[in-house]
């Protein structure tokens, strides 16, 4: 049964960068079947789609954080990552990672989610 | 961006009614259109996908509907379980986009 792991800071300050890991486990990262995602969802309100990455590290971002995005993958780790810079206050979320298929673009694994403060 | 639009963003009901919940995008999206299920403090889950297909292990009493720019989801006879906060998620052109939700609440 596949899984997927958030791991990272459950605190981060204005301005600083939010860094977050998701460890697969389960089922290979480096399927060509799937994409590998971030979801994020601001306390007591809707899904935001942040962005997919394919095992070869192509990435499709939303355009509303692409200047602040970055996902990367570990194909040896079966790990992907974010990163989001300058966080502001708006960015306190839970951050879920997701498995997106390739050939269609619904999620059909989601991890926990781990909700991750911007404070000082 | 597509805008997902779900009504009614609140919906009460009691165990076994029949209930609908609609969900309009803002251009055609084919039938391109996921529903997923979320209980509180816990992730999404799906229900439907591309419209109308049930996902593998989904209840029988859940069924979605429609194409091009309005969609349902449609629970033929609540269950106590299935009091939670439903959203639609568009995948037919990046980026994704979500519908605001629609709680369901016991009455």
């Amino acid at each position: 049964q596949l899984q997927l792991q958030e791991s990272g800071p459950g605190l981060v300050k204005p301005s600083e960068t939010l860094s977050l890991t998701c460890t697969v486990s389960g089922g290979s990262i480096s399927s060509t079947s799937y994409y590998w995602g971030w979801i994020r969802q601001p306390p007591g309100k809707g899904l935001e789609w942040i962005g997919i990455i394919f095992y070869s590290g192509s990435t499709f971002y939303n355009p509303s954080l692409k200047s602040r995005v970055t996902i990367s993958v570990d194909t040896s780790k079966e790990q992907f990552s974010l990163k989001l810079s300058s966080v502001t206050a708006a960015d306190t979320a839970v951050y879920y990672c997701v498995r997106q298929g390739y050939s269609y673009g619904y999620i059909d694994y989601w991890g926990q989610g781990t909700l991750v403060t911007v404070s000082s | 961006d597509i805008q997902m639009t779900q009504s009614p963003s609140t919906l009460s009901a009691s165990v076994g009614d029949r209930v609908t919940i609609t969900c309009r995008a803002s251009q055609s999206i084919n039938t391109w259109l996921a529903w997923y299920q979320q209980k509180p403090g816990k992730a999404p889950n799906l229900l439907i996908y591309k419209a109308s297909s049930l996902e593998s292990g989904v209840p029988s009493r859940f069924g979605g509907s429609g194409s091009g720019t309005e969609f349902t989801l449609t629970i033929s006879s609540l269950h106590p379980d299935d009091f939670a906060t439903y959203y639609c998620q568009q995948y037919y052109s990046y980026p994704y986009t979500f519908g605001q939700g629609t709680e369901l609440k016991i009455k």
